[in-house]
């Protein structure tokens, strides 16, 4: 496709429960970001991937999260043992990404996934 | 992390013209000023970057004073359609984006 595809875009998990979240980037993009959205705030950085390698996981609230990227391409985010406040919309970047000055990349946004945790 | 300040909100009529205006005191030399927009159920969009002075493309143009500590979005005409939160930020040698509260812009008929 032409741009960043999520799936699922909606997730209802009970509390305790296992969610995994998986993004499309746009082919060709090296580096891939996973943002966290609580409602009325501005995205928070989770995770960080230049091709397979995880390169910045500062960002992941808790040991509960993991996320992947084995092939460079797709991406899955994992949460083990959801919580309350885990309930937010998961955004998912890619970017070129290449050369040094790499965060002057635009970064293109798929639609995320509203996770609601009961 | 950089921290930039941005109204929470503003609103405008049809056909005007928008300045949304962001301080950004500790900028770093190598930081770009990015603007995205968010609409609902969305995730953000590039809107415009620059380094310095003035920059445009076909939907917004930059203005960035001499000394970098601030900035301004102007929307030309702005219609319903803009309405949508606006984020500044910076990009530089840190990979990820910083986003802040953004402002919600509310176009008026």
């Amino acid at each position: 496709g032409a741009g960043v595809s999520q799936s699922p875009r909606y997730k209802v998990a009970k509390r305790g429960q296992d969610v995994a979240l998986r993004c499309d980037p746009i082919s060709g993009h090296v580096s891939l970001f996973w943002y966290q959205q609580a409602l009325g705030q501005g995205p928070e950085f989770l995770t960080y991937f230049q091709n397979e390698a995880q390169l910045d996981k500062s960002g992941l609230p808790s040991d509960r999260f993991f996320a992947e990227r084995p092939e460079g391409s797709v991406s899955t985010l994992k949460i083990q043992r959801t919580q309350q406040e885990d309930s937010a919309v998961y955004l998912c970047a890619s970017s070129l990404g290449r050369g040094r000055d790499r965060g002057h990349n635009e970064q293109f946004f798929g639609p995320g996934t509203r996770l609601t945790v009961l | 992390l950089a921290k930039t300040t941005q109204p929470i909100s503003m609103d405008s009529y049809e056909g005007q013209e928008v300045n949304i205006t962001c301080s950004h005191n500790n900028i770093a030399t190598n930081d770009y000023i990015t603007w995205y927009q968010q609409f609902p159920s969305q995730g953000p969009r590039f809107i415009i970057q620059g380094y310095k002075t003035k920059v445009t493309n076909e939907v917004a143009s930059l203005f960035i004073p001499a000394d970098r500590k601030s900035s301004t979005l102007s929307l030309p005409r702005v219609s319903l359609s803009d309405t949508a939160v606006y984020y500044c930020l910076f990009s530089g040698s840190a990979r990820q984006l910083t986003f802040g509260s953004g402002t919600q812009l509310t176009v008026l008929p």
